[in-house]
């Protein structure tokens, strides 16, 4: 199993449509949680960080589910200019004490006129 | 800030040719990570340092791989020799706070 899987779509869908994406990680231990957006030809950019009693930024809503091992992404009234790759992000300790950084694969939205 | 800083921003080269790659981090970030980008494999970790130690290379794909941090505000990856396999797009990373903030990449074309 993967450390953390995500569905990598696509997702196409219409403007003004509320999407959802939802990632899984494997490690119980794993303490950060942060969602990435990813332009063609781009770097990774910090979209926002997840905890567990949720939080939003605009049309933008995470939450995380540490029972379940899950954190989810909505968007609400999608915007052709949400189209991007979205990456879920987790962050946790090594046997070391070092700071283990492991992202999903990523989620391909796209926003049709 | 300027944030994390690479260059070159594009690097062609012949097969068999020494590749060098460098990364400015954000001053005061204690990580620094190295990752490649193809379409086929994703978002790879090659290594990443800790204060300027490395921590991790496991993900460094060959020996013909190399990096170094000789300080906090530089970082150099390396290839020798490169091959057509290793074109890519290889970022760095640096991060505080469990945070990681990117840098914009250089598109390695290996000929």
């Amino acid at each position: 199993r993967k450390e953390v899987e995500q569905d990598p779509g696509p997702f196409n869908v219409p403007e003004g449509a509320t999407v959802a994406f939802n990632c899984t990680y494997s490690n119980s231990a794993s303490q950060s949680f942060f969602w990435y957006r990813q332009d063609c030809r781009k770097e990774p950019k910090l979209l926002m960080s997840v905890y567990s009693s949720g939080n939003e930024d605009g049309r933008f809503t995470a939450q995380l589910n540490r029972a379940s091992q899950y954190i989810s992404l909505l968007i609400r009234d999608s915007k052709l200019s949400d189209s991007a790759t979205y990456l879920c992000v987790v962050n946790g300790r090594d046997s070391g004490g070092y700071q283990k950084v492991t992202f999903g694969t990523g989620t391909k939205l796209q926003v049709i006129p | 800030d300027a944030g994390v800083i690479q260059s070159p921003r594009h690097e062609v080269t012949e097969m068999g040719q020494e590749v060098t790659l460098r990364c400015k981090p954000i001053s005061g970030h204690d990580y620094l990570f190295w990752y490649r980008q193809t379409m086929m494999r994703g978002l790879e970790l090659l290594i990443y340092f800790n204060n300027n130690v490395p921590i991790d290379d496991s993900g460094m794909p060959e020996d013909r791989f190399s990096a170094k941090m000789p300080n906090a505000s530089f970082s150099t990856l390396k290839i020798q020799p490169s091959e057509p396999r290793d074109s890519a797009v290889y970022f760095c990373a640096s991060s505080l706070d469990r945070k990681l903030f990117f840098g914009s990449g250089t598109q390695l074309s290996v000929l």
